[in-house]
Parts: structure tokens; sequence; C-alpha cells
């Protein structure tokens, strides 16, 4: 009954293949992120979404394509992975968008997908 | 755009000691400032967090501060244990107020 859940936790592949990241919040959440986390633990928001709706793009390439089927999935395509690409991604999701005044607005984390570009 | 600056990026303390972990943010709008904390393998967890209508607020062995006028706020960890060695992060809204921009993070370390 993971709140989060993100897969696959571990993924090698060769530059120049395409990949996806799926994630997945059972908390009945509107809003869902990605941010990025390199090698020096720095923590990046990529996206966010608002009820499937694209709120943020952190000027990431577009060779990073998130798609929401649904408020519950948020999922993270990459084309043409580069060595640069290699690092942990976190999905998240919260009840509403940060900027909303409420008590309960927290931030939920998944437990990352490590990715390694070779 | 909003920028958080937090020090010190290293913190090593004897076990029972107190460790404090400061953070800095530019955009005086910004009204919601959580911590999250990061063990080995996994995402980050929120600890605690202030809104800015208190200055203060407590959780067992953790504190955060809040000065407003200055723009920066505090982690307060007392009585610390080895489990408590992680990686932590400030955050506060960006400036649209759509997403949490982080720290840098602190790591700290309990020895026993």
């Amino acid at each position: 009954d993971t709140a989060v859940s993100q897969t696959p936790k571990y993924l090698v592949t060769q530059m120049g293949n395409d990949k996806s990241i799926k994630c997945e919040q059972n908390l009945g959440h509107d809003t869902m992120y990605w941010y990025k986390q390199d090698s020096k633990k720095f923590l990046k928001i990529m996206f966010s979404y608002n009820n499937k709706e694209l709120i943020i793009n952190e000027t990431v390439p577009n060779r990073f394509s998130p798609k929401s089927p649904d408020k519950a999935h948020l999922n993270l395509h990459i084309n043409s992975l580069e060595l640069g690409d290699s690092a942990v991604y976190f999905c998240a999701s919260s009840p509403l968008l940060q900027g909303v005044e409420s008590s309960g607005n927290t931030i939920y984390f998944g437990e990352g997908s490590w990715l390694t570009v070779v | 755009g909003e920028n958080v600056e937090q020090h010190p990026s290293t913190l090593s303390v004897q076990e029972g000691d107190s460790a404090v972990i400061k953070c800095t943010y530019s955009d005086s709008a910004s009204n919601y400032f959580p911590w999250y904390k990061q063990e080995l393998g996994k995402g980050p967890q929120l600890i605690i967090d202030i809104r800015s209508n208190v200055g203060e607020k407590k959780d067992q062995r953790i504190a955060v501060t809040l000065n407003k006028t200055a723009k920066h706020f505090s982690l307060h960890i007392t009585e610390t244990q080895p489990e408590d060695s992680a990686v932590y992060f400030c955050a506060a809204h960006n400036q649209a107020g759509t997403a949490l921009i982080f720290g840098k993070g602190t790591t700290l370390s309990v020895s026993s």
C-alpha cells in the first residue's frame, strides 16, 4: 500500500536508447511532480501536473516527455538518453498545487528510480 | 525566481549533541517552509514544516524557526541519535507557488 510508487527502481541503459519511468499515487492527490536528483544530491523540479494538465516545465530538454493519463499517474519518457541524464528521478504528489494555502499540502515522494546511462 | 541557500553542506556531531541547519530564501512572498529527511537509498520524507504565520514549531526533538523579516529559517535537532544521520533538505515555494524549490542539502552524521 505504498503511497507513491515508481518503477523501475533501477535502470541501466545505453546512450541513445529510449526509456520510461512509471509513477502512480494512491493518495487521491490532484498534483504530481517529477524531480531530478544529481550525484551531488541536488533536488530539482522538472515537471508538475495538476489534474492531468502540465503546470511547470522547468527548462527540461524536450527529450523528456511526461504523460499523465489520469491524475493518479504521471509517467516520464526519455528519448535519446545521454550520459548526463544519469541521476535519481523522484516522482511526488501533493493534494493541491503548492501555492494554494492549505494545512495539508505536503509533498510525498516516491522511493526514486536510479537511472544509469552507459 | 526563488532561490534557497542551505548551510552547512555537511555536519558531524556526537550523539546527544544538538544540530542546527540554516536556510535563506529570496522570495518574500513565500509562505510555506518544509524540511525533508532523506535516508540512503530512499525518497525525501517530510519531517516538519512551518507556515509564515508562526515563528516557531516543535515536534519532540525537532524544531523549526522562521524569521520572515530576515528571510531565513532553521532546523534544530536536539539530543541527536545515530538514526538522525541522513541528508536534510529545506525548501520554499517557487515564485508562482507551483512547486517546492529545495536547498542543496545537509549531510548530517551522528556518531555514537
